[in-house]
């Protein structure tokens, strides 16, 4: 069902930056300024980390950003630690709300 | 500090209406999306649908016939339900709370998640 795509999987050492790609569409992505990012780490509950396409809420780590470029959004993680390993999901505004398929992340 | 508890059977067969509802704790907020969000054995994250501070409600086009979201403000409550449930709606489901308060800063929380499971 996903009209959004990302990348399986991203690997990165400790310290290093990554940056995960969310593409999309001229009806969704592209768009709106409506693109979430969320971090979940398996058999916990989802957390969201990036909202409107750049801002962070309450509590979300400042070594994440995101930024949009045409139909494609970024989510970059600065400074990566073991913690950050799990899967993160965009999610775009399309009239409704719209996942990624999810990336893997692993800190090597 | 802004929390979420969820609640609602887990097992259900094939035709029956899946129900859960979730309580969320804090605020005030200015505005807030409720929102449930669903994840497959496997699989990744799907988004069923929302409502918000105004009482409006939006949903999956996918599952928008089967779906109702509905909420009793005054308790800060809101609920899924779901008809018709088959087994590709076995999944483990989240409710979540995006709100905002009066200066604008913006807070998310999740419920712990309910396995669903549909077999007859």
């Amino acid at each position: 069902q996903s009209a959004v795509t990302q990348p399986a999987s991203v690997s990165g050492s400790p310290g290093q930056s990554i940056t995960i790609s969310c593409s999309g569409t001229s009806s969704d992505v592209g768009s709106y300024n409506l693109v979430s990012w969320y971090q979940h780490h398996p058999g916990k509950a989802p957390q969201l980390i990036i909202y409107e396409v750049n801002k962070r809420p309450s509590g979300a780590s400042n070594r994440f950003s995101g930024s949009k470029s045409g139909n494609t959004a970024s989510l970059t993680i600065s400074g990566l630690q073991a913690e950050d390993e799990a899967d993160y999901y965009c999610s775009s505004y399309a009239g409704f709300w719209v996942f990624g398929g999810g990336t893997k992340l692993t800190v090597l | 500090q802004m929390q979420v508890q969820q609640w609602g059977a887990g097992l259900l067969k094939p035709s029956e209406t899946l129900s859960l509802t979730c309580v969320v704790y804090g605020g005030p907020f200015s505005g807030y999306y409720w929102s449930w969000v669903r994840q497959p054995p496997g699989k990744g994250l799907e988004w069923i649908g929302e409502l918000n501070h105004s009482g409006s409600t939006n949903y999956n086009p996918s599952l928008k016939s089967r779906v109702t979201i509905s909420a009793e403000m005054s308790k800060n409550q809101f609920s899924l339900k779901l008809s018709s449930v088959t087994a590709a709606d076995t999944a483990v489901y989240y409710c979540a709370t995006h709100s905002y308060d009066a200066s604008l800063r913006h807070y998310d929380a999740w419920g712990q998640g309910t396995l669903v499971t549909v077999s007859s």
